[in-house]
């Protein structure tokens, strides 16, 4: 069963602080490592996807970084906003198996 | 443009009754999923199909049976629900290889009392 942990359960920062957030996984095996930002009563909806060591990706404020060889990615969000507020999930994906993290959840506090 | 599409979106069953989830992809994808989401725990793989006629369990596949109809279609039945099967129900698909993303439908809250 393949583990994949995430850190802080929860997070409340105020409007425009910066924060991260850290997905850990098994080193062995590693195929791709996906964020997802889920919005209450709305469907996980992908944010970046990740397949290389060292591979950084960005999309507006947000962005990710990937270490394979530790087994960790990071999500940062800089400058968060209210709109910002979700919980983060990250999932390991195997060729057809596909594990998720328990979540971070986000409050951006205005 | 439907994507994943999940009946029903609400459903209240007593202790033992049968029921089977429906989901449904438009996107000719290969691979198709069911999660749980329980509060703290994220979302938790309950059985997945690679492709038509296969099946396999996931993280929590007990109390669960599922059938992979066609290339479009995944269904999740209970048996004879119980309390803790109360959750909400999230179907997914996705291209075969691990680097594309998921989509997901809109999910079913179940409730068994």
């Amino acid at each position: 069963i393949l583990n994949v942990e995430q850190s802080p359960q929860s997070l409340h920062v105020q409007e425009g602080d910066s924060t991260n957030f850290t997905c850990s996984f098994p080193s062995s095996n590693f195929y791709a490592l996906h964020w997802y930002r889920w919005e209450t009563a709305k469907s996980p909806e992908a944010l970046f996807v990740m397949t290389l060591n060292g591979d950084e990706k960005k999309k507006g404020r947000i962005s990710a970084t990937l270490n394979t060889k530790e087994g960790y990615s990071y999500l940062y969000i800089k400058g968060s906003q209210p709109e910002d507020s979700a919980t983060y999930l990250c999932a390991l994906g195997g060729t057809y198996k596909y594990i998720f993290g328990t979540g971070t959840r986000l409050k951006v506090l205005a | 443009n439907a994507g994943v599409t999940q009946t029903p979106k609400f459903q209240v069953l007593k202790t033992g009754q049968s029921m089977t989830l429906q989901c449904a992809q438009d996107m000719n994808h290969n691979s198709m999923y069911w999660y749980r989401q329980d509060p703290g725990m994220g979302l938790r793989l309950i059985y997945y199909s690679a492709s038509e006629g296969t099946t396999d369990k996931g993280e929590v596949p007990n109390g669960y049976n599922v059938s992979r109809l066609n290339k479009r279609e995944f269904s999740l039945r209970l048996e004879s629900a119980a309390p803790s099967q109360t959750s909400v129900y999230f179907c997914a698909s996705k291209r075969d290889r691990g680097d594309t993303e998921a989509f997901f439908g809109q999910g079913t809250r179940l409730t068994v009392v």
